[in-house]
């Protein structure tokens, strides 16, 4: 099993460009979630999918897109890149509906916009 | 402000040492997980504990929690420099989704 995996792991867009990041998870995990994190800081939730053919949006979910197209995979858009989406995007994916499920992470895309 | 913060920011040790890092929050929990993220790498699961629960251990990982002050701790001991990461508490609100701490950076110099 591959786990989760993300594409593409490094990316350098210039302001207004648009791009889609990939998400793909083969654990037949129900949730499905896109975080970024900036320097000194925690992870914080763009969008989630609860389940398939569900999204929601989290903490920080303004200039973004997600679509989930099926279980297995849960992309992310950004619509006209702005230097404030430099970040690190990680996805994350997990059985929902228990009381106790850890998050599998993928390795990470790496964004500067310029 | 966030849900978990995580104290100190940055925590410098030398090998075979215990490290001890703390994990405070501001709502009712359903339970409290800890992550490890390597340099340039994802997150990874290190150990979860419930609400009800005080203590739990995991191979040299010992976590507590302390509902009634919101806190828990991870405690490493006879650390190696391949323990060297920064380290989340992530707080699971009932019905809600994972609220992550800005992290701990450990250092275990050799």
């Amino acid at each position: 099993n591959a786990g989760v995996t993300q594409t593409p792991k490094f990316q350098v867009l210039k302001t207004g460009q648009s791009m889609t990041l990939q998400c793909a998870q083969d654990m037949n995990h129900n949730s499905m979630y896109w975080y970024r994190q900036d320097p000194g800081m925690g992870l914080r939730l763009i969008y989630y999918s609860a389940s398939e053919g569900t999204t929601d949006k989290g903490e920080v979910p303004n200039g973004y897109n997600v679509s989930r197209l099926n279980k297995r995979e849960f992309s992310l858009r950004l619509e006209s890149a702005a230097p404030s989406q430099t970040s690190v995007y990680f996805c994350a994916s997990t059985t929902r509906g228990q009381l106790e499920h850890e998050q599998f992470f993928g390795p990470g895309t790496r964004l500067t916009v310029l | 402000s966030q849900q978990g913060e995580e104290d100190p920011q940055a925590l410098s040790i030398q090998e075979g040492e215990n490290a001890t890092m703390n994990c405070s929050y501001k709502t009712s929990i359903n339970n409290l997980q800890w992550y490890r993220q390597n340099s340039g790498r994802g997150l990874v699961h290190l150990i979860l504990i419930r609400s009800n629960e005080r203590e739990k251990h995991s191979g040299r990982l010992r976590v507590t929690l302390d509902t009634s002050k919101k806190s828990s701790s991870l405690l490493i001991t006879a650390s190696r420099a391949a323990d060297t990461a920064s380290y989340f508490c992530a707080t699971i609100l009932y019905g809600q989704n994972f609220v992550f701490g800005p992290g701990t950076r450990l250092s275990v110099l050799p």
